[in-house]
């Protein structure tokens, strides 16, 4: 497997601009992760699926985040419209599901988002 | 909710020596994993080492083992014969059921 995929890998983008982040997690994998890193808040969860099903989205910041899973390859986190805070490096990241099992976070290499 | 304390936020070592990276967590499960990862300049996550709470017995990764007190709900990191490739921020991580969270990292800086 390649492991996680996301793109693109830097978006520069204006201020008040729609941004689309995707990410292909690895097959099979039951679970799927949203981070965001800053300096300031180091590694958020935003939101996480499980079986393509939202389970947590306490940590996405406003309404102008949202995050998609439409089938078990891929997920999407739109961002309507940006703005200059905004921007940081978006991880998603995937793992198997379940006590007793290897419960592994697998990362992708990271979207780095500038908002000017 | 679980949370992962990661208290030191830089560290610096020699090349050569050895160095303890420390973690402390709250839970009140009994059956979870934990994991160090390593985030070179790169930014790419690499998981280094992984802990089953079940298990006593110490994980070791070549030059990188852990400390696992289950009752202190300690985690520390240590490694051995630091080497310049080993210069990278360090995360900390809690899983159970597949949700994982994270520490706030610790950057780790290896003088030549």
């Amino acid at each position: 497997d390649a492991g996680v995929i996301q793109s693109p890998r830097h978006e520069v983008t204006e201020m008040g601009q729609e941004v689309t982040l995707r990410c292909k997690p690895i097959s099979g994998h039951d679970y799927l992760f949203w981070y965001r890193q800053t300096m300031m808040r180091g590694l958020e969860l935003l939101i996480y699926f499980n079986n393509n099903v939202p389970i947590d989205d306490s940590g996405m910041p406003e309404d102008r985040f949202s995050a998609k899973m439409p089938n078990a390859s891929f997920s999407t986190l739109k961002i309507q419209p940006s703005e200059p805070r905004d921007s940081a490096v978006y991880f998603c990241a995937s793992s198997l599901a379940g006590l007793g099992m290897n419960t592994e976070a697998f990362f992708g290499q990271g979207t780095r988002l500038t908002v000017v | 909710a679980q949370t992962v304390t990661q208290s030191q936020p830089e560290m610096s070592v020699q090349e050569a020596e050895t160095v303890t990276l420390s973690c402390t967590y709250d839970t009140s499960e009994s059956d979870y994993y934990l994991f160090w990862y390593k985030q070179p300049p790169s930014r790419q996550m690499i998981l280094v080492i992984r802990q089953e709470a079940y298990k006593q017995q110490n994980a070791t990764e070549n030059r990188f083992s852990v400390n696992f007190q289950k009752a202190a709900k300690s985690f520390s990191l240590k490694i051995s014969d630091s080497q310049l490739g080993d210069a990278a921020m360090y995360f900390c991580a809690y899983s159970d059921a597949g949700k994982s969270t994270f520490g706030d990292g610790t950057t780790l800086t290896v003088k030549p």
